[in-house]
């Protein structure tokens, strides 16, 4: 596609469902981000994916943040029993190729409200 | 650890005056420094990068950057500011520790106003 897409734009759950965000990058691109962005917290590198290499899952803040990326494109995150602090923007971005000084597109993002 | 800090979370400025939003850093090694704009219900884009060479970096729209080590800063300028300047704007450094991948570490960023 012409940029990365995120689906849904917006999501309204309740505290304690699972949610799934998906992000479609820029055909070609090989690098895969995630980031979250919150109020008092700005933006945080959640997870980065490279190829067929393991992910650098550094920056997911429990164990009931996940990410995958399937066949080296679309990528799905999933938060299990949501709480209220996970309320955010979570933003995908992708990357030609990985070098530390690389241009990041980013798509508009997932608006989740947990309730 | 790496770190940025972007003096002044709102900043309002006339249609036609100078634009000047602020960026410090701290970082161990030589940085790889960042400017991203967020137009509303947009994603971020960039406006410029510094990675090594000319410290003066001209970007997208009329903006550009100058790196100034001894100041550890990166300050964001735009001559004149038009309505379609209004934005939040992010700086951002590249994480020497990432892992050679270009993981960026933030500043909470400016939205930037600009009235008639």
């Amino acid at each position: 596609g012409a940029g990365v897409s995120q689906s849904p734009s917006n999501k309204v759950t309740e505290k304690g469902k699972d949610v799934e965000l998906r992000c479609d990058p820029i055909s070609g691109h090989t690098a895969l981000y995630w980031y979250r962005q919150s109020l008092g917290q700005g933006l945080e590198f959640l997870i980065y994916f490279q190829g067929n290499s393991a992910p650098d899952k550094s920056g997911l803040p429990s164990d009931r943040f996940s990410a995958e990326r399937t066949g080296g494109s679309v990528s799905t995150l999933t938060i299990q029993r949501t709480q209220q602090e996970d309320s955010a923007v979570y933003l995908c971005a992708s990357s030609l190729i990985s070098a530390r000084n690389e241009k990041l597109f980013f798509g508009s993002g997932t608006q989740l409200s947990v309730l | 650890a790496q770190s940025v800090t972007q003096l002044g979370s709102h900043v309002s400025v006339s249609e036609g005056a100078l634009v000047l939003l602020r960026c410090n850093y701290s970082s161990s090694v030589p940085p790889y420094l960042f400017w991203y704009v967020q137009y509303p219900n947009q994603g971020l884009q960039l406006l410029l990068k510094y990675t090594t060479g000319a410290t003066l970096v001209k970007g997208i729209n009329g903006f550009e950057a100058e790196f100034k080590k001894s100041e550890t800063s990166f300050h964001l300028t735009k001559p004149s500011a038009h309505m379609s300047d209004a934005a939040e704007y992010f700086c951002a450094v590249s994480d020497p520790l990432g892992g050679g991948y270009n993981k960026l570490i933030f500043g909470a960023g400016t939205r930037l106003a600009v009235h008639p």
